[in-house]
Order: C-alpha cells, then structure tokens, then sequence
C-alpha cells in the first residue's frame, strides 16, 4: 500500500496546455519533495515544502503543500516537450522518504 | 552542489555472482545515505538506510545477507548482492543527505542498472 497517492498515473497533454498532478495522504509529513524522472537516470529533486500552506514557484511550475501538511499539488503552466518525465512526490517523516507512485507526464509538440 | 555518483551504471553478471555497487556523494558529507530499489514504470522502494560507522536499517522484507549494506566512510556507501539471481534485476539508486540538511533532501545517484542472467 503506497503511502502518498499520485494521481493522475499518466498524462498526455498538447504543448502549451496546463497540467495539474496531485498527491495525497492521510499521514502528516515534516516536508514534501518532488522530483522529475528521466528512463534510466535517478530522480532530480525539483523543490521542497515545510510549512503548511506553502505555495513555491519555479518558473513554469508551481508547487503547493496543503494546510495540514498531507498533501501537494504540482502544476505546470504552457507545457513543453521538455516538461516530459515521471514526477515523483516524496513525504518525509524520520529522515526517510516515502515516494508515491509517479505521475508519467508526455507532453506532445 | 550536492552531486551523488553511482557506479557502475550498468551491468550484467551471471546468476550466482556477487555484484558491488558504490555510492559517492562528491561535494557534501553524507551521515545517511539510502539504497532504493525501482522496478519498470513503478516508484522507488526504500531497501535500507545506511549510516557511516553503523549498521545499516533494513526495511522489511528485505534480506541483510541477501543485499550487505557498508557506509565506511561520510562520502561512501557500498551495496553488495550477494548470489545474484535473475530476479535480483532491477534498477538499484542511492540517495544521500548531507550532514547539516534540516529539510530531510536528499540527492540521488544516476542509479545502476543490474541484469542478472
């Protein structure tokens, strides 16, 4: 049983539409990290959220840890070929991570 | 900053072998480091967590004997599969976190690719 629940599992989107992955649980975490995935490489840390309420952008992606620290959302703006990955959302408690399942993210030119 | 190496990055060994994988943080001081492991299009598991001078904390399920785990050094941590089998194949990534990291980061290798025949 996965921890955190990502969603959607996959994601197909025309270049310059908008997109939205989710992640959510029932358990509280210190922080939420999410990643982007490449086939074959490990996991690039994108951003981390501490506090409750939390709202980070980078760029064209905008990162948002809920009040009660259980749940984050990733949404990226005008999407691009280069947008395309696995997105990982990571919750730690204790120093270790929990990773939900991915969000496989295409975005097509 | 905060680079983590793996090595190797790939390879194939016949079933019975042992095969050793080094993780290196370059840039940082790692106390903790992690060994995950990552099947097709599915997320990470976390196999173990690695401590320089420690034992290292299996998670459950996971065999000590079948997958030794040694942090020797702040910058090093080494898994080895002992007896691979071919359902040992899979995609073995480690992560590490530096010494003073408060936000519970870590860094991850480029990951290593085990085919065992």
């Amino acid at each position: 049983t996965q921890l955190l629940e990502q969603s959607p599992q996959f994601l197909s989107i025309q270049e310059g539409e908008n997109l939205t992955v989710y992640c959510n649980s029932s358990s509280v975490f210190s922080s939420l990290q999410w990643y982007r995935q490449e086939p074959g490489e490990g996991p690039v840390l994108l951003v981390t959220v501490v506090t409750g309420g939390e709202v980070k952008k980078l760029k064209r992606l905008t990162f948002q840890f809920g009040d009660a620290r259980k749940d984050s959302s990733l949404h990226i703006t005008a999407a691009q070929p280069g947008d395309t990955g696995l997105y990982l959302c990571a919750g730690a408690r204790d120093y270790k991570l929990s990773f939900g399942a991915g969000t496989t993210v295409t975005v097509r030119a | 900053g905060a680079v983590v190496s793996q090595h190797p990055s790939r390879v194939i060994c016949k079933s019975g072998t042992s095969v050793k994988i080094e993780c290196r943080s370059l840039d940082f001081q790692a106390t903790t480091m992690f060994w995950y492991r990552q099947f097709p299009k599915k997320s990470l598991m976390l196999m173990a967590t690695s401590n320089e001078g420690s034992k290292a904390t299996y998670e459950q399920g996971v065999e000590k004997d079948k997958f030794l785990i040694n942090h020797a050094s702040l910058t090093l941590s080494t898994l080895t599969v002992t007896s691979a089998h071919p359902e040992d194949s899979s995609f073995y990534i480690c992560s590490a976190r530096e010494e003073r990291e408060t936000c519970n980061e870590q860094f991850f290798g480029p990951g290593t690719r085990l085919t065992v025949l």
